[in-house]
């Protein structure tokens, strides 16, 4: 069936540091991703997204980048601050039914 | 502007006893609406989703069900919880199959 993965289960960086989550799919018929950031006891929170006919898209100091060849996503934020600690999902479009979702990676930011 | 609203934050209950989760959103008609569950150190695992009133289409085989009685509201339901039941429950609703969701603060489901 299909499936999200992530790469990495934790990730931990400095303060100010570049991040980096990354993220693989297995459908390739997939149109449209998603990145959500989940806090400790609270439902996940849209970040970002991306559709299929896109290889880059930008936020504040989040950027989602697709390889379509290689079913490859990732999620770079910029300057990466304490209270981007959190648990990091990506999620692709199902065939016909509800997103489905990697297992997160947990970012850890230092001080 | 549109809302989720879920509970319990948080349930403790006896194995064999049954559950009854709400989840009703607001601010929009005719929502796609989810049940996932997490468990601990997990992702997300999509038990429930429906398109409308009454139209329940269930992923994983188990010991829940799922209704939907009114066009926003959602409810997970269970006769007798087991040990297994334990996890995060959360609700989400999207504007169409697929699509962005969006989630509701989850339920806290402990089976004693």
């Amino acid at each position: 069936g299909e499936s999200v993965g992530l790469h990495l289960p934790t990730l931990s960086v400095q303060e100010g540091d570049n991040s980096i989550i990354n993220c693989a799919y297995s459908n390739s018929a997939s149109d449209y991703f998603i990145w959500y950031k989940q806090e400790s006891g609270k439902g996940p929170q849209f970040i970002i997204d991306i559709r299929s006919n896109m290889d880059k898209r930008q936020g504040q100091r989040v950027t989602v980048l697709l390889n379509k060849t290689v079913k490859h996503l990732s999620l770079q934020i910029a300057a990466t601050q304490p209270g981007d600690s959190a648990v990091y999902f990506c999620a692709a479009e199902g065939a016909g039914t509800a997103l489905i979702f990697g297992k997160g990676t947990t970012l850890s930011v230092s001080s | 502007s549109q809302t989720i609203h879920q509970w319990p934050a948080t349930l403790v209950q006896p194995v064999g006893s049954p559950l009854s989760l709400e989840c009703t959103v607001e601010g929009t008609s005719n929502p796609n609406l989810y049940w996932y569950r997490q468990a601990a150190g997990r992702g997300l695992q999509l038990l429930f989703y429906s398109v409308g009133i009454g139209q329940i289409s269930s992923e994983v085989p188990q010991n829940l069900s799922a209704s939907r009685p009114q066009d926003r509201q959602f409810i997970l339901s269970s006769k007798k919880l087991l040990l297994s039941d334990s996890g995060f429950y959360l609700c989400a609703w999207s504007y169409r199959e697929g699509g962005k969701a969006f989630f509701g603060q989850g339920t806290r489901l402990t089976v004693v």
